[in-house]
């Protein structure tokens, strides 16, 4: 079964950093892009970064750009997002995806449950 | 890089047909055929309905439908039912070298 699993949310306190992972399982990581992609409590979704399978392709969006940078570990099947400089308005719910091929261009075909960013003093 | 433009909410009734709009620019939408449709229930894993503008994932029921013109993508859905309610996204790729999400529509089933 293909599988996400995000970790590493919490509370932190405004300008402090935090690190993300997705463990990945149940398919051949280092074929694919990825993604994570956050939702503002009551709030549409908001993509964030993405990867390409080997890393020669990032991309962030423009409000996180230069605070949060995008990395894998494909021999541990992880995809990491830290995070720095975090401001109250970073707190969200934190999805890992999976796209459909190695660019991150390709749709997003499996996503994770989410883990929890809660950016507050 | 702005956000696509869809509805804020759309609602019918059992066995009716409704219509999403997702527009965008000839940046996005209108130039590439990197639109897919998501299906969101907040707190919840988004579900894939809809890849490379109208493209339907195995599992998902053949009443969606994705279509394209222009710098405007539609979701359809026919023969409305309970279970299709839900937060609905729209996201393509961009000529930034990014992605854009759409700011989302709430389906009601009445």
């Amino acid at each position: 079964e293909v599988q996400l699993v995000e970790s590493g949310g919490g509370l932190v306190q405004p300008g402090r950093s935090l690190r993300l992972s997705c463990a990945a399982s149940g398919f051949t990581f280092d074929d694919y892009g990825m993604q994570w992609v956050r939702q503002v409590p009551g709030k549409g979704l908001e993509w964030v970064a993405g990867i390409s399978w080997n890393s020669g392709s990032i991309g962030y969006a423009d409000s996180v750009k230069g605070r949060f940078t995008i990395s894998r570990d494909n021999a541990k099947n992880s995809l990491y997002l830290q995070m720095s400089s975090l401001r109250p308005d970073d707190t969200a719910l934190y999805y890992c995806a999976k796209c459909s091929r190695g660019q991150f261009y390709y749709y997003m075909d499996v996503w994770g449950k989410g883990t929890t960013v809660t950016v507050s003093s | 890089q702005s956000a696509l433009t869809q509805p804020a909410s759309v609602s019918g009734s059992p066995g009716q047909s409704i219509t999403i709009s997702c527009t965008g620019t000839s940046s996005d939408v209108g130039g590439y055929n990197f639109v897919s449709w998501y299906q969101h229930h907040p707190g919840k894993a988004p579900k894939l309905m809809i890849y490379e503008v109208s493209n339907r994932p195995s599992g998902v029921s053949n009443r969606f439908s994705g279509s394209k013109s222009g710098n405007t993508a539609s979701l359809t859905i026919s023969g409305l039912q309970a279970e299709d309610e839900g937060d609905y996204y729209c996201t393509s790729y961009t000529t930034s070298r990014i992605r854009v999400f759409g700011g989302g529509t709430k389906l009601t089933v009445l």
